[in-house]
């Protein structure tokens, strides 16, 4: 199974949205709703932000925010703040067997 | 506040062996899937393994690399997880973080991992 495509780097201004986009196919993320999204920073736990494509674990910001069109998931950050630097990866559910597909990596960046 | 904890980490040469412990908390252990996810250096994360539980037999699953050279095991009363690595390549040098599936096809909680270093 591939890994999901996702943007090396993304960059924003304090105040801005930023959009991260993750790219699959049939089988992980255009063929079910499994979707989620991790935020890391190097040395600690990642953290979970979005799961279900859009839904919100609770204490997770109502600016981190979910969608997804066929094979392509997207994860929009409104409202840039500079604690919202760190690595950002995707998730999806494949089967039973294969289980989890990651993306590659975003690393995003508050100007 | 659920917490995982892994251990176990180091430098091993290439063929040899380590076992990783991951020590969970705040929650009922029992209940659970549990896997590893690991992040090769400069890389992204890939799922290694998952351990069932016990009403699904304690069955595991594995990803293709790690296949007949990976062993995931549970000891559902000492709350842990672990993963025996054998044969290990100088590409099984990552992070390996153990994690909690949630029951719902995602994974919620994750540790801060244990560094593995395979080279000679």
């Amino acid at each position: 199974q591939s890994a999901l495509t996702q943007p090396a780097s993304v960059s924003g201004s304090p105040g801005q949205s930023i959009t991260i986009s993750c790219t699959g196919s049939s089988s992980d993320v255009g063929g079910q709703n499994y979707v989620s999204w991790y935020q890391y920073h190097p040395g600690k736990a990642p953290k979970l932000m979005l799961y279900g494509v859009s839904n919100r674990p609770s204490g997770v910001p109502d600016r981190f925010s979910g969608s997804k069109s066929g094979s392509t998931a997207s994860l929009t950050i409104s409202g840039l703040q500079a604690e919202d630097e760190a690595d950002y990866y995707c998730n999806s559910y494949v089967n039973s067997s294969t289980l989890w597909v990651f993306g590659g990596g975003t690393k995003v960046t508050v100007l | 506040e659920v917490r995982l904890v892994e251990t176990g980490g180091g430098l091993v040469q290439p063929g040899g062996s380590l076992r990783l412990s991951c020590a969970a908390s705040g929650f009922t252990f029992s209940d659970h899937f549990m896997d590893w996810v690991r992040q090769a250096p400069g890389k992204g994360l890939e799922w290694v393994g998952r351990a069932r539980n016990k009403a699904s037999s304690f069955s595991t699953e594995y990803s293709a690399s790690v296949k007949g050279r990976f062993i995931i095991s549970r000891d559902d009363s000492k709350n842990s997880l672990y993963l025996q690595m054998n044969s290990l390549k100088t590409e099984d040098t990552a992070i390996y973080f153990c994690t909690r599936d949630s029951r719902s096809h995602y994974i919620d909680y994750w540790g801060q991992g244990t560094l593995v270093t395979v080279s000679s």
